[in-house]
């Protein structure tokens, strides 16, 4: 299965700044996958970002929020921005493989104070 | 999308079986069943998928009822690196149009424990 290494791994970040997380798969995958996971809940997707089109935001999600970006066929961003103590989540990102299932990166775990 | 129900928890002690089942009474013709699990501080991981068949792999099998209302997870002998939550997840690889094609939807999952 595909192999993602998510950066960073953790942060702690004041409340009002953003921060940029990014996720590089070894290989080219047409869709990646945002999601968020709250302390003891499930996850969320956020967004399905495509390469060459804007990403495309479930219900509960806006671009300015969390904007993404995808310049290539392995690699996503996904931005928090204006960060508020709500947004401490783990935030996954995902790709699909034909025949085995999809592959989650191990995610970053973001604290605002 | 179609939603599954498992129950919260589940307890097993290590070297037995485990079954753990999830109930899609909903399911359409379409869609598969696949499972993932969250070990602890670690993204969800593949088990197992399958659409009308019973399913094995090296890691688990998959029952899936006839009328494929219901399905279980079977994890032939527990060991403590399969304390986890476990999820069962509908999917259609049918749906299109780029936006919810692929997407899993993630419910509360069951928590496994297992006893040493």
């Amino acid at each position: 299965s595909a192999v993602i290494s998510q950066k960073p791994s953790r942060d702690i970040c004041q409340r009002g700044t953003s921060l940029t997380i990014q996720c590089q798969v070894d290989s080219q995958v047409t869709m990646m996958f945002w999601y968020r996971q709250q302390p003891g809940q499930s996850l969320t997707l956020i967004a399905t970002a495509n390469q060459g089109s804007e990403a495309t935001y479930e219900s509960g999600f806006v671009i300015d929020k969390f904007p993404i970006s995808r310049p290539n066929l392995t690699f996503s961003t996904l931005t928090v921005s204006n960060m508020s103590p709500e947004d401490s989540s783990i935030y996954l990102c995902s790709v699909e493989r034909s025949g085995s299932g999809y592959t989650f990166g191990s995610g970053t775990r973001l604290t605002v104070v | 999308d179609a939603k599954t129900t498992q129950p919260n928890s589940m307890e097993s002690n290590e070297e037995e079986p485990v079954h753990l089942p999830c109930n899609h009474s909903t399911i359409s013709g379409t869609d598969y069943i696949h499972w993932y699990r969250q070990l602890p501080s670690q993204g969800p991981e593949y088990v197992i998928h399958g659409l009308t068949s019973n399913v094995n792999n090296r890691m688990a099998s998959l029952a899936i009822a006839e009328d494929r209302k219901s399905s279980t997870l079977i994890l032939h002998r527990a060991t403590l690196r399969d304390a986890a939550v476990y999820y069962c997840i509908l999917r259609d690889p049918a749906l299109g149009g780029g936006t919810s094609y692929g997407k899993l939807t993630f419910g509360q999952g069951t928590i496994l424990t297992v006893h040493p």
